[in-house]
């Protein structure tokens, strides 16, 4: 079974720029998530899909941050503007909605806005 | 509001020794708790779960419903299990983590 693909693995801007983040998730899996994970910290959900519709962006922040899932497969998370604190992992996993074993986490992008 | 404590950001500890990776959680419900485990360059990955009480790699973990904990235990350390642990706490379909603990294996 191929795992949660991310690109890119790494990415540096500088702020006010804009960025985009893609995701794979693991074919047949219905719930997709977004984390990020600041550096000395635990990842922090950001937004959470259940096929191509938003279960959960409680902590996303909406004036930067977006994220679609087109088609209910691949997932976008842009920000526009970047921020200096913007700067983290952002991991995205997928689940297949059966249990807990259906959490597969990709490798993640590391993000420095500078 | 849900919460995942782990109160040690690094334990070092030496080959062969015992190691607990504390972890206390806060959560009014019946809690689903996590062990994930982050190896060096490698992608976070599920270590054991609560529910299975299973015991992988050697590493155990007990649910203390009474001081609301969940800690790893192994009797014997090895070089091969640094690496950063997560605590997580799962509630409807939300993964909760812990900030994380680095576990690291002196020889």
């Amino acid at each position: 079974e191929a795992g949660v693909a991310q690109s890119p693995r790494y990415k540096i801007i500088e702020k006010r720029q804009s960025v985009a983040f893609w995701c794979n998730p693991i074919s047949g899996h219905a719930t997709l998530y977004w984390y990020q994970q600041i550096l000395g910290q635990g990842p922090k959900l950001l937004i959470q899909f259940q096929n191509n519709g938003v279960v959960d962006d409680s902590q996303l922040p909406k004036d930067r941050f977006s994220a679609e899932r087109l088609k209910g497969v691949d997932s976008t998370l842009k920000i526009q503007p970047a921020k200096l604190e913007d700067s983290a992992v952002y991991l995205c996993a997928s689940r297949s909605g059966i249990g807990h074993y259906g959490y597969t986490f990709g490798s993640g992008t590391r993000l420095t806005v500078v | 509001a849900q919460r995942v404590t782990q109160p040690e950001k690094l334990l070092s500890v030496f080959k062969g020794a015992p190691v607990e990776l504390k972890c206390n959680y806060s959560y009014s419900g019946s809690p689903e708790l996590f062990w994930y485990v982050q190896y060096s360059r490698q992608r976070l990955q599920l270590l054991l779960r609560h529910i299975s009480r299973e015991s992988i790699k050697g590493f155990t973990a007990d649910l203390n419903k009474g001081e609301t904990s969940f800690h790893l235990k192994k009797p014997f350390a090895q070089e091969e299990d640094s690496a950063m642990y997560y605590c997580a706490l799962q509630y409807g379909n939300k993964l909760v983590f812990g900030a994380g603990t680095i576990l690291r294996v002196k020889s």
